[in-house]
């Protein structure tokens, strides 16, 4: 079946300590999106690509980047994770914008 | 600018009862809206979606919404909650571009 996986579904890292969350998809979608989702909260954007253009919404911290590096692949860098960088990150793709988003399963981080 | 409101963080049904869950959605023109549901530590599944037409949708598992425009809604409906129903649901809007999500719902079945 065509799916978005996440990996690793949980990472622990140390405070400060750089780390990596992968996405990859097989529906061939041109769009990728990284959330991030904190507790009983709905899902933040961070970012998302259109093809090779990067998007990045105004208030993610500059901690935060990606790359894409084809059309089936997309990570998540956190270069200084801190406490509050604890979540559930869930990564999603769409065939265009403002199509309906197809949601892996998302990496929970953890922060010590 | 987009923003989605769902009234009530938590509903509470029996099962076999009624289940509905209101949103609604603040848009300069008519949006794209879907509901979603997410279990516990899984992803976003979609219920169901509004783009044109036919104003009742109907989505997976039994769920179906109505948009009404003049009132700015999008309320889920199923007739008769299942205990498989617990999760927590959400609704968002989309105006051809990134989605913006509500706060969400928990749906709580009792037996």
């Amino acid at each position: 079946d065509a799916m978005v996986i996440q990996n690793p579904r949980y990472q622990v890292t140390q405070f400060g300590k750089p780390v990596t969350l992968s996405c990859s998809q097989t529906l061939n979608h041109n769009v990728m999106y990284w959330y991030q989702q904190k507790s009983s909260q709905a899902p933040k954007l961070l970012f998302h690509y259109y093809d090779k253009d990067f998007n990045n919404e105004a208030d993610t911290p500059d901690n935060f980047q990606s790359r894409r590096p084809n059309t089936s692949f997309c990570f998540l860098d956190i270069r200084s994770p801190g406490l509050g960088d604890a979540a559930m990150y869930l990564c999603a793709t769409s065939p265009s914008q403002g199509q309906p988003q197809h949601f892996g399963d998302g990496t929970r981080l953890s922060i010590l | 600018a987009q923003s989605v409101t769902q009234l009530g963080s938590h509903v509470s049904v029996s099962e076999g009862a009624l289940v509905l869950l209101r949103c609604n959605y603040s848009s300069s023109v008519p949006p794209y809206l879907f509901w979603y549901v997410q279990y516990p530590n899984q992803g976003l599944q979609l219920l169901l979606k509004y783009t044109t037409g036919a104003t009742l949708v109907k989505g997976i598992n039994g769920f179906e919404a109505e948009f009404k425009k003049s009132e700015t809604s999008f309320h889920l409906t199923k007739p008769s909650a299942h205990m498989s129903d617990a999760a927590e649901y959400f609704c968002a809007v989309s105006l051809y571009s990134t989605l913006t999500f509500g706060k969400g719902t928990m749906l709580l079945v009792s037996p």
